[in-house]
């Protein structure tokens, strides 16, 4: 497809169980982000994926998550022994810039929604 | 990267422009305004961004002081699906930089 494609967009699971959240970013798109946003609350930066650099993890909130992207394409973000305050909606995106203003052009999935149980 | 602060609500008559203010009296030499909005249960979108400039695109405008320390957007023809929040973000892309979202303006549009 054309846009960013996530998946489950849907996922309940039990407290302590582990999931797996997969994104398709565009083709050819370096930069691939993942941001969570809790009910009525704002986007909250979660890891940042440029190229072939190190990841930015510095917005995960604990060891329990984690993200790979494998080829430079495909990124999986997997969350152990889930608790009930993970739920929330998990947004990544994607961005071809790399440099001048072009690299903020992001571009959203919809979203995986996640309920702890 | 800089701050920014919005006004956290706005609202606005269909049809009417409408133009949302951001302020960033920090911001660098170096950093982009960008402009992102959210619709209700969907993913951010992306509007405009801009480095000193006016910028104007399909879907609006955004127009930065000379000083660059404050912007504004204007959706010139506001309609009812333009209800969303509206998210004014600053950021230079050195290493290690990402755009961080704040709370955002909600702008109601009004029939």
């Amino acid at each position: 497809g054309a846009g960013v494609s996530q998946s489950p967009s849907n996922k309940v699971t039990e407290k302590g169980k582990d999931v797996e959240l997969r994104c398709d970013p565009i083709s050819g798109h370096t930069a691939l982000y993942w941001y969570r946003q809790s009910l009525g609350q704002g986007l909250e930066f979660l890891i940042y994926f440029q190229g072939n650099s190190a990841p930015d993890k510095s917005g995960l909130p604990s060891d329990r998550f984690s993200a790979e992207r494998t080829g430079g394409s495909v990124s999986t973000l997997t969350i152990q022994r889930t608790q009930q305050e993970d739920s929330a909606v998990y947004l990544c995106a994607s961005s071809s810039g790399t440099s001048g203003g072009a690299v903020g052009e992001l571009f959203f999935g919809e979203g995986s929604r996640l309920t702890v149980l | 990267d800089a701050k920014t602060t919005q006004p956290p609500s706005m609202d606005c008559a269909e049809g009417r422009a409408a133009n949302l203010p951001c302020n960033h009296s920090t911001i660098s030499g170096n950093e982009y305004v960008y402009w992102y909005r959210q619709i209700h249960s969907q993913g951010p979108q992306y509007i405009i961004h801009g480095l000193k400039n006016n910028e104007t695109n399909e879907m609006a405008s955004l127009i930065i002081t000379e000083d660059r320390k404050s912007s504004t957007l204007i959706l010139p023809h506001a309609t009812l699906r333009d209800t969303a929040v509206y998210y004014c973000i600053v950021v230079g892309w050195t290493s290690g930089s990402r755009l961080t979202f704040g709370e955002g303006t909600q702008l109601t549009v009004n029939p």
